[in-house]
């Protein structure tokens, strides 16, 4: 099946830094999507992204859907401690529009 | 809170049982998504229903079955339960499981397979 590899698979930051992660996969997909998960909660949407190119922001956070559609990145700017957290990026195909999750990113930001 | 709900959170049970996890989608959503979640396989597709039809299937096993009720409310059910099935299972619900339509997820069940 479809496989996408999420990196890094951990972070440890500083408050206040830049953040950036990552997803590559070997197939071409239309629809890229960035979740977070706290601990003892389900994933949440953060980020869509429908279009090659397409550069979308929700707040501190940013995220690109690359060009050869095969790939997409996460940033989050000026991180703070509600951040903590693990980072999936998952792709939406089937006929169900079935999710297929990276391998997350685990992040850990010290005060 | 996203909306949806499952029941139980915990489960323990010891191998060889069966255990039955329930999910309550959002209001108004027609679909819903099981998700299994344990650290070898990380966060996988198990099987969609729409308006109580199954729709799609992915990596389930033939000893997990799942129903949409015409309430809506669906039930992923696990028999002969082994050692490896121990993980978070999550529902997720969406308005018509088409198209870019986001899905939300509960705040799983937490399996134990003693």
């Amino acid at each position: 099946g479809q496989q996408l590899n999420q990196s890094p698979q951990s972070m440890f930051i500083q408050e206040g830094e830049d953040v950036s992660m990552n997803c590559t996969s070997s197939s071409i997909f239309n629809t890229w999507l960035w979740y977070k998960q706290d601990p003892g909660e389900g994933p949440v949407l953060l980020i869509a992204l429908y279009k090659a190119g397409e550069l979308t922001s929700n707040g501190r956070l940013t995220a690109q859907f690359g060009i050869t559609r095969k790939d997409s990145f996460l940033n989050i700017s000026a991180s703070i401690p509600s951040d903590v957290g693990i980072y999936f990026c998952a792709i939406s195909s089937g006929s169900a529009r079935q999710l297929t999750f990276g391998s997350g990113t685990q992040l850990t930001v010290l005060p | 809170d996203s909306g949806v709900t499952q029941t139980p959170k915990h489960l323990i049970t010891a191998t060889g049982q069966r255990v039955t996890l329930r999910c309550s989608p959002r209001s108004g959503d027609l679909s819903v998504y099981w998700y299994q979640q344990s650290l070898d396989q990380g966060l996988q597709f198990l099987i969609q229903y729409y308006n109580g039809e199954e729709r799609a299937k992915g990596n389930i096993l033939e000893r997990f079955s799942a129903q949409q009720f015409p309430d809506l409310h669906s039930e992923l059910n696990l028999s002969s339960l082994e050692l490896g099935d121990s993980a978070l299972y999550f529902c997720a619900s969406s308005v018509l499981g088409l198209g870019p339509d986001t899905q939300y997820f509960g705040p799983g069940t937490r399996l134990t397979v003693l």
